[in-house]
């Protein structure tokens, strides 16, 4: 059975301390991985496509990487307004369908 | 404008209502996609359209239908709404296979 599983559940970090969320996943044939961010009362949020083992994505303070078994969102020097859950999900077969995992919901303090 | 417009963004309903969640785009995706998020439980997939004549259940489609009106709309309903349909309902849409899914914001939907 496709299956994803993000770690861990929460992590509060200080601004300014570095830190990685795990996505792991174990799927039949990965089309893609993707990252999500989901603030309160909003929709996910689209933050990068992965495809292949090896592959890295950034965009300002985040960084995504892919394994062929885990995913990885590296945050470095985080502020205030990255709170946020983080949301992983891969897609498998033909369909375009979404496997998503439960989400990190990260706090960062100033 | 938001690309992915659903309504109701909020709904109290009580039990055996029925009850449709609507969503539109203005993005040109031919594929759109009907989710439900519950605590501790991520996002599961209710049914999917790649266009007007395709409709697809996904893995939770017990209880629920859909329309697809024309490209740009897509709805979903509750044809006897039961407690645990209790939920954030998201609309989302794609332009092809491997391609990233937009999300609307939601619809928090309560049933009494």
């Amino acid at each position: 059975e496709d299956q994803v599983t993000q770690s861990p559940e929460a992590l509060r970090l200080q601004e300014g301390e570095s830190s990685s969320l795990n996505c792991s996943y174990t799927v039949s044939g990965l089309r893609g991985l993707f990252w999500y961010r989901q603030d309160p009362g909003k929709g996910p949020e689209f933050l990068f496509t992965l495809y292949s083992a090896g592959e890295e994505k950034e965009k300002e303070r985040l960084k995504a990487t892919l394994t062929k078994k885990e995913s990885f969102l590296h945050i470095t020097a985080p502020k205030p307004e990255d709170s946020a859950t983080y949301l992983c999900a891969v897609q498998t077969g033909n369909t375009g369908k979404l496997i998503f995992g439960q989400g990190t919901t990260l706090q960062v303090k100033p | 404008d938001a690309d992915v417009t659903q309504t109701p963004r909020n709904r109290i309903t009580k039990t055996g209502k029925r009850i449709m969640l609507e969503c539109s785009q203005t993005k040109g995706h031919d594929r759109m996609y009907w989710y439900r998020q519950d605590p501790g439980l991520g996002l599961r997939l209710i049914y999917y359209s790649f266009d007007v004549k395709d409709i697809n259940k996904g893995e939770i489609s017990d209880g629920y239908s859909v329309s697809r009106q024309a490209q740009a709309k897509f709805s979903l309903s509750l044809e006897s709404a039961i407690p645990n349909q209790t939920a954030l309902y998201f609309c989302a849409t794609s332009v092809a296979r491997n391609q990233p899914q937009h999300f609307g914001d939601g619809t928090r939907l309560s049933i009494l």
